[in-house]
Order: structure tokens, then C-alpha cells, then sequence
């Protein structure tokens, strides 16, 4: 599976658009990008995926480089709620599905 | 659905003793995964099973470890006998195959002393 790097750390105003960024450059032709976060005490919890396309879903917003060297995870509208660590994980979608969770970057939605 | 539910979600035991973590997945789900998180090394993959199958334990750490799902609706894992270093959250997820989100549980914190 292709490596992915993320900031360890961001802070985002509440009420303004978190953009998360994350590196795959080595993402192959078959491997989707999921993300993935985990408020502070609970499980990680599905947030969006895509192959290459742009994607949208009542979370956020997911856009993927042409190339699908980079992408970015868009929060349109932050809140306090959103505080938490966010995963970007690359996989083959085939059978099993078993992620591989980096260290994610923590997101801090200031007042 | 009630989610995935795990049990208990706190277990404080002493260094040598038999732990068993539980896991009731989805209803319809076919996919289960175990799930270790510590400050140290972050969130890994124990073990898969498909179909109550075990696909993939290459995550588990050693022979103290094991895990079992005996219908479509149970699965354990299970710690023996337990020491201070498998102090961690254990988080149980499902998933349908024809889908691709995993649905995780709540985890169960485990303390040995």
C-alpha cells in the first residue's frame, strides 16, 4: 500500500473551512484514499473515499490531484465537534479491506 | 442498528490473569477486525476475519494473543496470560463487503497492573 504523510498538526477557526492535506506519491492506479477520523475517546469513524474523481458528502469534501499524487480533505464549516485526529489512508479496495492507520494529523478548532 | 458493541468497555486486571474482550458486530455484516491503539505506536491491526473466517493475523503480537469468532455474531479476543505492556485501547470494527466503510466500536480500555 502506498505511503501517506500528513502535517502532525493543525488549527482551524471555527466557522471557517479546514483544508487537510495529505501526500501519496507513490499512490498506484488501483488505490483509493479514504479518510478516516477519531474524536478524542471513541472508535475512528469513516469520513469519505475516492479513486480519483472529486468526491462530496454531507461531512466534507474530498479533491484528489489530477495526477493522485496529493489530496485534500475539506471540512466546509468547522466546529468544535470537528476537533480530532484525521487519517488519510491509501488501499487497494479488494477483499478484507484491512487499514493501515498512520499517525494522522491532529485538528484543533479554535472559538 | 446499535452499532458495534464491544465489552466490557473498561477492564483493570493484574499482570498474569486471563482477559477476554468481546465484540458483537453489525447485524449483516461479514467483515470483523481487532484493533490495538497506544500512545506508542498509534492504531494497528491485530486480526481480520471474513465470514467468520480468520483471513489475516499477522498483526497479532505473539502466542499470548488470541481471537476467535465462533458465529457471524460473536467474536473474542483474547489475552493470556496479560502483562503491563498490553495496557491499550482494543477497538473492534465490521464492515460489509459490499460496502467500504468500517464501523468501529467503542473500544474497551485495558489496564494491567
Amino acid at each position: 500500500d502506498a505511503k501517506t504523510t500528513q502535517p502532525t498538526s493543525m488549527d482551524c477557526a471555527e466557522g471557517r473551512a479546514a483544508n487537510l492535506p495529505c501526500n501519496h506519491s507513490t499512490i498506484s492506479g488501483n488505490e483509493y484514499v479514504y479518510w478516516y477520523r477519531q474524536i478524542h475517546s471513541q472508535g475512528p469513524q469513516y469520513i469519505i473515499h475516492g479513486l480519483k474523481n472529486n468526491e462530496t458528502n454531507e461531512m466534507a469534501s474530498l479533491i484528489i490531484t489530477e495526477d493522485r499524487k496529493s489530496s485534500t480533505l475539506i471540512l466546509p464549516h468547522a466546529t468544535l465537534r470537528d476537533t480530532a485526529v484525521y487519517y488519510c489512508i491509501v488501499r487497494v479496495d479488494n477483499y478484507g479491506q484491512n487499514f493501515v492507520f498512520g499517525p494522522g494529523t491532529r485538528l484543533s478548532v479554535l472559538p | 442498528d446499535a452499532g458495534v458493541i464491544q465489552s466490557p468497555r473498561h477492564e483493570v486486571t493484574e499482570m498474569g490473569q486471563e482477559v477476554t474482550l468481546r465484540c458483537k458486530p453489525i447485524s449483516g455484516h461479514n467483515s470483523l477486525f481487532w484493533y490495538r491503539q497506544t500512545m506508542m505506536r498509534g492504531l494497528e491491526l491485530l486480526i481480520y476475519f471474513n465470514n467468520n473466517v480468520p483471513i489475516d493475523d499477522s498483526g497479532m503480537p505473539e502466542d499470548r494473543f488470541s481471537a476467535k469468532m465462533p458465529n457471524a455474531s460473536f467474536s473474542t479476543l483474547k489475552i493470556q496470560p496479560s502483562e503491563p505492556r498490553d495496557s491499550a485501547v482494543y477497538f473492534c470494527a465490521s464492515r460489509e463487503d459490499t460496502t467500504y466503510e468500517q464501523y468501529f466500536g467503542p473500544g474497551t480500555r485495558l489496564t494491567v497492573t
